[in-house]
């Protein structure tokens, strides 16, 4: 069946290093990669997405790439900051409705 | 001004007992959803409505049932709860192909 490879399953890093986090899918049919941040707590709040017919995205501290030959897409947050310490989920969309998540990145960013 | 509300918030039960989640979207979006959330923090979906029509049923036990009165409104109704359905439950909608939203979801606890 349809799944989605989420790596690592925890992340420690220094405050103001870089942190990525990898992403591998089945479904050749995806054509859409959300990448969700959920806080201790909190609901998986959007944070960037990309869509098949592009190759990267960037918005600030955080960029997403994809491969789709390869099926992998990748989240980079630079100059990482204690509040980006978060549970990271990657997803990839196929058809209209279906959404398969990773399993979760638990972030830390070490003061 | 919530776009995805979710009540009630907490719901502590014993086990056998019967209850019901509600979720409710303003967003004017035509697909709603049922995610799991388990103490790993795994995000399974369990069913989507679009237009009150079900289109995703995953393996779910049939002690669980889902409802869309109308488009803005999805619940969750389980029967004979049991320890293993303590979790959180989030509710998301979305209008088609595009972002998901969810809610701030529902902490269970089964005694």
């Amino acid at each position: 069946g349809e799944n989605v490879e989420q790596h690592p399953s925890t992340l420690s890093v220094q405050e103001g290093d870089s942190a990525v986090i990898k992403c591998t899918y089945s479904d050749s049919a995806s054509n859409y990669f959300p990448w969700y941040k959920q806080e201790l707590g909190k609901r998986p709040q959007l944070i960037i997405d990309i869509r098949s017919n592009v190759g990267e995205k960037k918005d600030q501290r955080i960029a997403v790439t994809l491969n789709k030959t390869a099926k992998h897409f990748s989240l980079h947050i630079t100059e990482t900051q204690p509040e980006d310490s978060a549970v990271y989920f990657c997803a990839a969309v196929s058809g209209t409705y279906k959404y398969i998540f990773g399993t979760g990145t638990r972030l830390k960013v070490l003061a | 001004d919530t776009a995805v509300s979710q009540t009630p918030k907490y719901l502590v039960t014993q086990m056998g007992n019967d209850k019901s989640i509600k979720c409710e979207q303003n967003l004017g979006h035509d697909t709603m959803y049922w995610y799991k959330q388990d103490s790993k923090k795994f995000l399974k979906i369990m069913f989507s409505y679009n237009n009150k029509e079900l289109i995703i049923n995953e393996t779910v036990p049939n002690r669980f049932s889902p409802k869309s009165p109308d488009k803005a409104h999805l619940n969750l109704h389980i029967n004979s709860l049991e320890l293993g359905d303590s979790a959180v439950y989030f509710c998301a909608s979305s209008q088609y192909g595009k972002t998901q939203y969810f809610g701030p979801g529902t902490r269970l606890l089964v005694l």
